[in-house]
Formats: C-alpha cells, structure tokens, sequence
C-alpha cells in the first residue's frame, strides 16, 4: 500500500481564500483522522471518522473549519475564509482499531 | 482530560549511546502509540503498545498501564535517530489520541 496520501503537500494563500486539504487513507482502515501541528500547540486532533461518519469535532477551532469524509478512501478538510493564524501543517492519519498511520501532511501558509 | 507529559524535553546523545524517554499519563488507556517525527516532519510509527514490552531492532517499548507510563528505549543510536519522540494515548471507547509535547532528539555523530 502507498500509505496515507494527502495533496497538496504545499499550500501558500492569502487570508480570505479558501483553501481544500485532500486525504486517502489507507485502504481497509476505517478510521480517519485530521490533525493540526504548531509550534504553538503541538499536535491537535481536530475531527475524526469512523466508517465516513464524523465521530468527534470537538477539536475543530471555528466554524470557518468544515470536513467531509464522502467515502470510504477520500476525506477533505475546508478551511473558509483562511485566517494567517491558521498557518500550520496539517495531518491526515488513518487506523483501523489501534495503530494510526500518519500522512505526509500539508504546509500551510495564509498571507 | 487526560494529560500526557513526556520527559526529557530536550536529549543531546553522542553517536553509539543509550537513552530511555519516559511517558506519563493521567488516566487508565486502552491505546498508546510512540511515533518519530524525522527532521523534515514526517510522523513515522514506532510502537502501538497499551500494555507488555516489544522491540524492533535497536528500539523498544514497554508500558506499566497500571502504573500509567511508558518507556521507550534506544539503544546504540545513530544521527538518523534525531528528531522528535510522541507519546500519543487513547482512552477508554474513543480512538481519539492525546500527544505528549515530545522529546526533542539530537544525536551527535
């Protein structure tokens, strides 16, 4: 398998665009997640999925922040407008009971 | 909610030593993940281990679940081995992980 695969890896905009982070877990693992890392904040879980189902949003910091899981090998994470403080690099990892896999995350860097 | 300190913060090794990074949480786990992150970010996999002792190779884990630590040990370690260490733990129903702040790893060749 070709791991967890996020697109784009790079991602440089200006504050008010939206910007679309994409995620395909690996496949037969039916759990997905997507995190936020700053130096600030460490590792933050912000939503997470299980058999395309939103389980858990607690961690999603605003409204401007949505996810979607359509099905079982696509996530997306929206951010609408973007904001200069949500400038991080984001991860998508996905499990199936147990042990995550980590994708190899999207920069981010609202202007 | 459930805290997760790891310790040390900061580790500077010469090339060939030994060293145990220790990882305290606050509450009773039924998950718990070591994960490197490499120096250009990736988050590699270590150990899934909520309990018992495993190895691989020059690494291994082992978790006092009753006791509420983990241990991961590194022997021989080598420049490849810098980084950044995650404890990441889950509890009980929820695969929802909680992350440690890390152990910042440098090894000197």
């Amino acid at each position: 398998d070709a791991g967890v695969i996020q697109s784009p890896r790079h991602e440089v905009t200006e504050m008010g665009q939206e910007v679309t982070l994409r995620c395909k877990p690996i496949s037969g693992h039916d759990y997905l997640f997507w995190y936020r890392q700053t130096m600030m904040r460490g590792l933050e879980l912000l939503i997470y999925f299980n058999n395309n189902v939103p389980i858990d949003d607690s961690g999603m910091p605003e409204d401007r922040f949505s996810a979607k899981m359509p099905n079982a090998s696509f996530s997306t994470l929206k951010i609408q407008p973007s904001e200069p403080r949500d400038s991080a690099v984001y991860f998508c990892a996905s499990s199936g009971p147990g042990t995550q896999y980590f994708g190899p995350g999207t920069r981010l860097l609202v202007l | 909610g459930i805290q997760v300190e790891q310790s040390p913060p900061d580790l500077i090794l010469q090339e060939g030593a030994n060293s145990t990074l220790r990882c305290n949480f606050s509450d009773s786990v039924n998950n718990l993940q070591w994960f490197h992150q490499n120096p250009w970010g990736q988050l590699i996999n270590l150990f899934y281990i909520p309990s018992g002792t495993k190895q691989n190779g020059r690494l291994s884990a082992t978790t006092v679940a009753t006791e509420r630590y983990s241990l991961l040990y590194i022997s021989s370690s080598q420049t490849t081995d810098s980084g950044v260490y995650f404890c990441a733990v889950g509890t009980s129903g929820t695969y929802k992980y909680i992350f440690g702040t890390g152990t910042r790893l440098k090894v000197l060749a």
